[in-house]
């Protein structure tokens, strides 16, 4: 069966502090994997889609990563609105998309 | 634009009365996708359909029912809905291979 896990649970973070955040994932025939944003009351926003190992995406100050059994977000030098609960979700060829339960990660100014 | 449309979102409704939320995208996709998310639980999936006349359950399919009978569409519809239902609900599309889209949301409370 698919799983996804994401650690930590939750990150709290100063302003400036840089750090990473997991997505460790058991599936068979990854098709691609994927990371997304999610603000309090909205729907999850995209931000990477990884397909092989060895693969990398940026965007600003956020920095995707993927092997072969798991993808980091790195995150440098953070500000406050990049506070957001993180999501990572997976999927099989031909089959269904299972998201991970998630990163909260707060930025304190 | 690419959009996944839901509708009501938002909705007070009393216990036992039927009711459908809909959901509709213009992107052509085949994966289409119903998940609700409850304060610390993130999100769970209760229905998803690979294709059209293709549905499946998800984690937490109890209590809904969905049907897929043009691409476009994805009801989601709840028989008697009871007061453990009250959530936020998302719809989500996509095709294989790419990135999901998720709707804005529809806030239910059931009373």
């Amino acid at each position: 069966e698919d799983q996804v896990t994401q650690s930590p649970e939750a990150l709290r973070l100063q302003e400036g502090e840089s750090s990473s955040l997991n997505c460790s994932y058991t599936v068979s025939g990854l098709r691609g994997l994927f990371w997304y944003r999610q603000d309090p009351g909205k729907g999850p926003e995209f931000l990477f889609t990884l397909y092989s190992a060895g693969e990398e995406k940026e965007k600003e100050r956020l920095k995707a990563t993927l092997t072969k059994k798991e993808s980091f977000l790195h995150i440098t030098a953070p500000k406050p609105e990049d506070s957001a609960t993180y999501l990572c979700a997976v999927q099989a060829t031909g089959q269904n998309f299972v998201f991970g339960p998630g990163t909260r990660l707060s930025v304190l100014p | 634009e690419a959009q996944v449309t839901q509708n009501p979102r938002y909705l007070i409704t009393v216990t036992g009365k039927k009711l459908t939320v809909t959901c509709s995208q213009n992107m052509n996709h085949e994966y289409m996708s119903w998940y609700r998310q409850d304060p610390g639980l993130g999100l769970r999936q209760i229905y998803y359909s690979m294709n059209v006349e293709v549905t499946d359950k998800g984690d937490v399919p109890e209590g809904y029912k969905v049907s897929r009978k043009e691409k476009r569409n994805f009801p989601l519809i709840l028989e008697s809905p009871s007061p453990n239902q009250t959530s936020l609900y998302f719809c989500a599309s996509g095709q294989s291979g790419n990135t999901i889209y998720f709707g804005e949301g529809s806030w239910l409370t059931v009373v």
